[in-house]
């Protein structure tokens, strides 16, 4: 029983390159996240989703897309990366909304230059 | 909409001092919140959670934290520190109903030997 996985663990960008982060859980949680963490700031959530096929946006969605093609996996995309996209990236999911402890991924240390 | 405060961004405690982090939180419905911990370049894991039964929650390593309605509060406690509890605590919130989990700013703490 892995938890929550992320890939890549770390990441360097130029400018405008694209990337997607993979998210993966096996824990058949029906709620998935994607927040950003910056110092000083905690966690802020990016996306979110409530079951395979749904996404939301959460409190700072610009620059990011995402997709749950499958319940286990939630891939988080940066089609045109800047700087101020250099974070941490922390993945997470919940067997249910509100209560539900959130199970966090190791993270994503991603630099953009 | 929801929020918390976490007082100090910093807190240094002697190893065998009393541990007290403060969280202040605001919500228009019910509550439930959270104590999370993060180990230097790891996710967060979940300390304890209240969810309305006892005030008094109990949680692992030996923290617990009371949840006090009319200070709306609900700070992180340990008897004795230990070097090992260094590390940055999150108290989040989210609510009854739809709300989504919001987190604090973060605490960092450091044990001094």
């Amino acid at each position: 029983n892995a938890g929550v996985t992320q890939t890549p663990k770390f990441r360097v960008l130029k400018t405008g390159q694209s990337m997607t982060l993979l998210c993966a859980q096996d824990m058949n949680h029906e709620y998935m996240y994607w927040y950003r963490q910056d110092p000083g700031m905690g966690l802020r959530l990016i996306h979110y989703s409530v079951g395979e096929g749904t996404t939301a946006k959460g409190e700072v969605p610009d620059g990011y897309n995402v997709s749950r093609l499958k319940k286990q996996n939630f891939l988080l995309g940066l089609e045109s990366a800047a700087p101020s996209q250099t974070s941490v990236y922390f993945c997470a999911s919940s067997y249910s909304w509100g209560e539900g402890t959130q199970y966090f991924g190791p993270g994503t240390r991603l630099t953009v230059l | 909409a929801q929020s918390v405060t976490q007082l100090g961004s910093h807190v240094s405690v002697s190893e065998g001092a009393l541990v007290l982090l403060r969280c202040n939180y605001s919500s228009s419905v019910p509550p439930y919140l959270f104590w999370y911990v993060q180990y230097p370049n790891q996710g967060l894991q979940l300390l304890l959670k209240y969810t309305s039964a006892a005030t008094l929650v109990k949680g692992i390593n030996g923290f617990e934290a009371e949840f006090k309605k009319s200070e709306t509060s609900f700070h992180l406690t340990k008897p004795s520190a230990h070097m090992s509890d260094a590390a940055e605590y999150f108290c989040a919130v989210s609510g009854a109903g739809n709300e989504k989990l919001t987190f604090g700013t973060g605490t960092r703490l450091t044990i001094i030997p």
